[in-house]
């Protein structure tokens, strides 16, 4: 079946700092990738996606590859800042078998100023 | 468009008490989901609709739990009786179907359930 895996979390940065949350995936098919992004008090939003190898999503200052060779979709941002603390979702979608997205566990990002 | 609409944003009710939720998904989009999330669980799939039908309830805990949606632009997620371990965030998302799938999924502002 699918699976999505991400680092635990809590990640704390200072405020410019590098930012990298890992996340690997198991899916039968091609999967679309997602991240999603969750701010305290609310729901869910997607951040970016890709839809095919070696594709890049960008948002917000935010990135992800979608590496098939060693499936995974690490999301990372080169200076973040103090809004950007949140929870962020890895999540995936084939067309074969389930047509619903599967979810990782989530990350916690804590930015200091 | 307004997006996800949920209502209430907070409950708080006493065990053995019926809970309703309610969901109003975005115009056009013909799937709806309902999510739960807590601390120990993450975010767990409870049962999702596609044009009003349920298709996949295997994620509703128990017997307790049931869903409808009546109509396109209204859905309920019921729990009766409440139990203390039924507290979380259920969150309420809907998405256009494609030919592939599901895509991208709009999530409401979510219900606090606190059950006492």
């Amino acid at each position: 079946g699918n699976s999505v895996t991400q680092m635990e979390g809590p990640v704390t940065l200072s405020e410019e700092a590098f930012l990298t949350i890992n996340c690997t995936y198991t899916a039968t098919g091609y999967p679309s990738l997602f991240w999603y992004v969750q701010y305290p008090g609310e729901g869910l939003q997607l951040l970016l996606k890709a839809t095919k190898a070696d594709d890049k999503g960008s948002n917000k200052g935010f990135e992800a590859t979608y590496r098939k060779e060693t499936t995974s979709f690490h999301l990372e941002k080169g200076s973040v800042q103090v809004s950007d603390s949140a929870v962020y979702f890895c999540a995936l979608k084939t067309s074969g078998g389930s047509y619903i997205p599967t979810f990782g566990r989530g990350t916690s990002l804590i930015v200091h100023p | 468009d307004a997006g996800v609409i949920q209502s209430p944003r907070h409950e708080v009710t006493e065990m053995g008490q019926e809970v309703t939720l309610r969901c109003k998904p975005i115009s056009g989009h013909d799937y709806l989901f309902w999510y739960r999330q807590t601390m120990m669980r993450g975010l767990e799939l409870l049962i999702y609709f596609n044009n009003n039908v349920p298709i996949d309830d295997s994620g509703m805990p128990e017997d307790r739990f049931s869903a409808k949606m009546p109509n396109a632009s209204f859905s309920t997620l019921k729990i009766q009786p409440s139990e203390p371990r039924d507290s979380a965030v259920y969150f309420c998302a809907s998405s256009y179907g494609l030919a592939g799938g599901v895509d991208t999924q709009y999530f409401g502002p979510g219900t606090r359930l606190t059950v006492l």
